[in-house]
């Protein structure tokens, strides 16, 4: 089946840096990758996500990149906020099933 | 989106009780998913509900312990049962609609 890794598993930065997060994953049929923000005691959010037919999305400070060969996507805010602190999931899925990384704790400091 | 509401938000339940947890969407939706997240770590698919037909369970999860019922496209069910404190998690149901929504979880504590 599908395995995806995520790093870091936890990230600081100072507000108005970039964050990146990096997903791997192994399955090469993988089509949708959809990336998640979960706030302390919430449920995941979808905050973007990109198909394998295209290598870059971006949506007003978040942007995903894909990179099919090599098998890894990447999440990056820029301009940080702190209320971008939270838990971010990649995913995975070639079907209906998503197979998630084991999440980044982003920290932003004010 | 799809509204997605559990019952309940939360319960605390002793070990060898079972738990039922449900599921309700405000659209039709052919996949149902539900999911675990234990403390402090990522989400864990347990089963796809398949309407009219038994769930598909991952591996590491299985029907006797976790029963699930799908008797339409806007409503499911997930069982947690014989209960123990390693079942202590959260538990979301999720839709897919070309993309993937969560509903808000229910926190389950076993003591």
């Amino acid at each position: 089946g599908e395995n995806v890794e995520q790093h870091p598993s936890t990230l600081s930065v100072q507000e108005g840096d970039s964050a990146v997060i990096k997903c791997t994953y192994s399955d090469s049929a993988s089509n949708y990758f959809p990336w998640y923000k979960q706030e302390l005691g919430k449920r995941p959010q979808l905050i973007i996500d990109i198909r394998s037919n295209v290598g870059e999305k971006k949506d007003q400070r978040i942007a995903v990149t894909l990179n099919k060969t090599a098998k890894h996507f990447s999440l990056h805010i820029t301009e940080t906020q702190p209320e971008d602190s939270a838990v971010y999931f990649c995913a995975a899925t070639k079907g209906n099933m998503l197979t998630f990384g084991g999440g980044t704790r982003l920290m932003v400091k004010p | 989106s799809a509204v997605i509401s559990q019952k309940p938000s939360r319960d605390i339940c002793q070990r060898g009780t079972s738990l039922t947890i449900q599921c309700q969407v405000d659209s039709q939706v052919t996949m149902m998913f539900w999911y675990r997240q234990q403390p402090g770590q990522s989400l864990t698919l347990i089963a796809t509900a398949n309407q009219g037909s038994e769930a598909t369970y991952e591996s590491g999860f299985v029907i006797d312990k976790f029963p699930i019922s799908r008797p339409n496209l806007t409503f499911s069910t997930l069982t947690v049962s014989n209960m123990s404190p390693e079942d202590s998690s959260i538990y979301l149901c999720s839709v897919s609609d070309r993309q993937e929504y969560f509903g808000p979880g229910t926190r389950l504590t076993v003591l």
